[in-house]
């Protein structure tokens, strides 16, 4: 059974820091990974997806990379914004019963202090 | 584009009660829907997968008599709460699948709706 964790659960650091979100998954079987935003009360929003085949992903002040083989993704958020803060979730794209499914971490909630 | 909407944004109602969530894909037509929970500090648990046309799939453990999925169209699938009761209060979340998107799987997600059983 697929299982994503992510690491930390909670970060904080002062505007202007580099910062790198962890993600860890059990069965390197997937299609693909992405990374979301979640604001408090909110739906997610795509950050980046990253398939099965690729290395990396990169979209302005972000950067994510795959290493399917060790199961593992790192965010990397560059020079942290106050705007940054939010609940970042790992999800990966796996085979189940229906056909696929997102499988998502508990999320790393991130607060950027100005 | 690839806009997921969901109606209501929340909704209180009394324990014993039905209450009907709507997805609709707003610029893309979506043959698959999907349909999550997300309790506090909780991390998104797939219910169900609802095909257009089609009976939906539910992952073990969701009761299918109880969240009832309906996917009539290819831009609309409703999730019906049937006898809420509190602890079904939470939060939930639909994406959609563009079936002509380039990317494997790829989902779109709606805004979620927060229901709060009484």
């Amino acid at each position: 059974k697929q299982e994503v964790t992510q690491i930390p659960a909670a970060l904080s650091v002062p505007e202007g820091e580099n910062l790198v979100l962890n993600c860890s998954f059990t069965d390197s079987a997937i299609y693909n990974l992405q990374w979301f935003r979640q604001d408090p009360g909110k739906g997610l929003t795509s950050l980046l997806l990253i398939q099965s085949s690729q290395r990396e992903q990169t979209s302005g002040r972000l950067n994510a990379s795959l290493d399917k083989s060790s199961g593992r993704s790192t965010l990397y958020i560059a020079a942290s914004q106050p705007g940054d803060s939010a609940t970042y979730l790992c999800a990966v794209n796996t085979i189940n019963q229906a056909g696929t499914a997102l499988i998502f971490g508990k999320g790393t909630t991130l607060s950027v202090s100005s | 584009g690839a806009v997921v909407s969901q109606h209501p944004s929340w909704v209180i109602c009394k324990s014993g009660t039905s209450v009907k969530i709507e997805c609709r894909s707003l610029d893309f037509q979506a043959t698959t829907m999907f349909w999550y929970r997300q309790f506090p500090k909780q991390s998104l648990m797939l219910m169900a997968t609802s095909n257009e046309g089609s009976k939906a799939t539910y992952e073990q453990g969701v009761e299918k008599d109880k969240f009832l999925i309906n996917h009539a169209s290819l831009t609309l699938s409703t999730l019906t709460v049937t006898s809420a009761h509190p602890e079904d209060s939470s939060f939930y979340i639909c994406s959609a699948r563009d079936q002509h998107s380039t990317f494997i799987s790829e989902q779109f997600f709606g805004p979620g709706t927060r229901l709060t059983v009484l």
